[in-house]
């Protein structure tokens, strides 16, 4: 079966400075690994997905993730905050097992950005 | 143009009734998902649609019976609501029902039992 965990169910970054969202995977087969964001009162939108091309992935809004197999592991970041990021951000995995091809979603963090 | 549709945007609702939650898609995809979002926002699917099959079936209560009239309808029954039903119910849908095919969200159903 395959899961995620994310680290940190609250984070919070002055504008400006580094955002560090942790992710990290469990899956017994090659993983494809996405990031959606929830802004408030609305569904979920993708902001990158992994699928076993390049390991360094970029976003929309100046996010990107690397996937390291070796870590396990699936961080999003963005170099500089602003307040527009605030919101809900998802880790999710799926694998290309036939019959499995579901979004299993970790458990979410908040990102909260100070002025 | 709205992407993926959800009506009702809220629903308040006693325990014991039924209810329907309505999807519809404009984007010409042929998979379409529900999920459940609860209180500690944990989102969990528990249907998917290829085409009109039914290809996903978490383990949900038989209460909950969804149908797809076609390609970009999914809807939502849910019998004899119960305390435990109230969340935020989502409506997706995606190209195919490919583990890499980026999932389109509607804007989400808040139900609440009382």
């Amino acid at each position: 079966a395959q899961s995620v965990t994310q680290l940190g169910s609250h984070v919070s970054v002055s504008e400006g400075a580094l955002v560090l969202l942790r992710c990290n995977y469990s899956s017994s087969v090659p993983p494809y690994l996405f990031w959606y964001v929830q802004y408030p009162n609305q569904g979920l939108q993708l902001l990158l997905k992994y699928t076993s091309a390049a390991t360094l992935v970029k976003g929309i809004n100046g996010f990107e993730a690397e996937f390291k197999k070796s870590e396990t592991s699936f961080h999003l970041t963005k170099p500089s905050a602003h307040m527009s990021d605030a919101a809900e951000y998802f880790c999710a995995v799926s694998t290309r097992r036939f019959g499995n091809e579901k979004l299993t979603f970790g458990t979410g963090t908040r990102l909260t950005i100070i002025p | 143009d709205t992407a993926v549709s959800q009506t009702p945007k809220y629903l308040v609702t006693q325990m014991g009734n039924d209810k329907s939650i309505k999807c519809e898609q404009n984007l010409g995809h042929d998979t379409m998902y529900w999920y459940k979002q609860d209180s500690k926002k944990f989102l969990k699917i528990m249907f998917s649609y290829n085409n009109k099959e039914l290809i996903i079936n978490e383990t949900v209560p038989n209460r909950f019976s969804p149908k797809s009239p076609d390609k970009a309808h999914l809807n939502l029954h849910i019998n004899s609501l119960e305390l435990g039903d109230s969340a935020v119910y989502f409506c997706a849908s995606s190209q195919a029902h490919r583990s890499t095919d980026t999932q389109y969200f509607g804007p989400g159903t808040r139900l609440t039992v009382l």
